[in-house]
């Protein structure tokens, strides 16, 4: 079974430019998840979709981030405009909803590193 | 609110030694707790997970209880390879929501000399 796909796998910008980072879930689930991860940080929820609706968007740091989920196999966060403290490596991760008590896990793609110049 | 502590590393190891990472958990009512690692240049995959009291999840040698009582799930393993050498990171996510939003901890490197 295909699982949840990044990409691109790597990004290098000059800052004020525009980025996407794109996402597949694995098929049938219902929550995607993006995350950042920085050495500084750790792990960052930046938002979070059910059934392609953003239900919490707390995590994301700033106005210049964005997320938007289109249909159920599609995702993109974009960031614009771009600056070097975005540096991270960006996750995807989709699951299934919890059902009869029963926590599901999160699926994670391979990630984005993403540098900004 | 729900959180997750995890001992800081990184734990350096010689193969085949015992291995120990502490994780203890603050959250209302009965949360389900995960171990999940991360391989060098990869996402998170799921290692094991426990869904009640005193249930012991397990998988590829590693074991973790979880405890109530001391609101804990320690991941554990007999004889370290170097293939374990990853981040390793202790989570929880609440039974009552119908999403899988999952709180972790702030991870623990492992490496294993060969």
């Amino acid at each position: 079974d295909a699982g949840v796909i990044q990409s691109p796998r790597h990004e290098v910008t000059e800052m004020g430019q525009e980025v996407t980072l794109r996402c597949k879930p694995i098929s049938g689930h219902d929550y995607l998840f993006w995350y950042r991860q920085t050495m500084m940080r750790g792990l960052e929820l930046l938002i979070y979709f059910n059934n392609n609706v953003p239900i919490d968007d707390s995590g994301m740091p700033e106005d210049r981030f964005s997320a938007k989920m289109p249909n159920a196999s599609f995702s993109t966060l974009k960031i614009q405009p771009s600056e070097p403290r975005d540096s991270a490596v960006y996750f995807c991760a989709s699951s299934l909803a919890n059902r009869g008590g029963s926590n599901q896990p999160q699926h994670f793609g391979d990630g984005t590193r993403l540098s900004i110049l | 609110g729900n959180s997750v502590t995890q001992m800081e590393g990184p734990v350096t190891l010689s193969e085949e030694a015992f291995l120990t990472i502490n994780c203890t958990y603050t959250a209302t009512g009965y949360p389900s707790l995960f171990w999940y690692v991360q391989y060098p240049g990869e996402g998170l995959q799921l290692l094991l997970k426990a869904t009640k009291a005193d249930d012991k999840g397990s998988n590829k040698g590693f074991e973790a209880t979880y405890r109530k009582e001391t609101t804990s799930f320690h991941l554990e393993k007999g004889s370290v390879q170097v293939s374990d050498s990853a981040v390793y990171f202790c989570a929880l996510s609440d039974s009552y929501s119908s999403a899988s939003k999952i709180i972790f901890g702030s991870g623990t490197r492992l490496s294993i000399r060969p």
